[in-house]
């Protein structure tokens, strides 16, 4: 079964538009970690947010949002004012016990979004 | 600061060929992970270390070899390449458990 699933598979706005990226996980655990990455086109990953399974407030950085909610598993990603810079692949992961004491990131299939000037 | 340098970035082999795919963090990181990426299916774990001279399997470990003998590198290994294994590979780094990852910047593989 999918633990991370974002079923946007492709998201296309026109610049300035509003856009939320949906993300929602399966976990029976009750500490858990959740991550937002971006994949722009060159291809690195780059860090977003880490939200832990204790804090559900919402969170806000410059244009992004992030809304966290226990009771649907969904943490909910928004770009404000999309730039065409925001065009990328965005992923959600779940990070899990695995083995050996350790925890490994579990990811989303991502969301393509492309910002259209 | 470097932060996580792969090496090399893009590399084609033929089938049962081997190769070795270098990956160094300056960030004195314990844990080390090596990614594949392939369309639809996000990134999925390979092997992944949680200190120098440790290594453990991951989700996807077939066909893969790694070693971790410095603490600031970690090496992936293709014994003999199959075309399945055509991918994007991602090493990445972390301070410690359910901290962020950094990322390398991917190795494009193509096994023909």
């Amino acid at each position: 079964a999918q633990k991370v699933t974002q079923a946007q598979t492709e998201i296309s706005v026109v610049e300035k538009e509003d856009v939320t990226l949906d993300c929602v996980y399966e976990t029976r655990d009750t500490t858990y970690y959740l991550f937002w990455y971006k994949q722009p086109p060159s291809g690195e990953l780059v860090f977003l947010i880490r939200r832990n399974s204790f804090d559900e407030q919402n969170e806000i950085s410059g244009r992004y949002s992030w809304n966290f909610q226990k009771s649907t598993s969904s943490f909910n990603f928004t770009i404000t004012a999309s730039q065409v810079v925001d065009s990328a692949v965005y992923f959600c992961a779940l990070s899990e016990p695995f083995s050996g004491g350790y925890n490994k990131l579990i990811f989303g299939a991502g969301t393509r979004l492309a910002v259209h000037p | 600061n470097a932060g996580v340098t792969q090496t090399p970035k893009f590399r084609v082999l033929k089938t049962g060929q081997s190769m070795t795919l270098l990956c160094a963090q300056d960030m004195n990181h314990e844990y080390m992970y090596w990614y594949r990426q392939d369309p639809g299916m996000g990134l999925r774990l390979i092997h992944y270390s949680v200190g120098e001279g440790t290594t453990a399997k991951g989700e996807v470990p077939d066909g893969y070899n790694v070693s971790r003998l410095k603490k600031q590198n970690f090496l992936l290994g293709l014994e003999s390449a199959a075309p399945s294994q055509t991918s994007v590979y991602f090493c990445a780094s972390s301070y410690k458990l359910n901290t962020e990852a950094f990322f390398g910047q991917g190795t494009r593989l193509t096994v023909v």
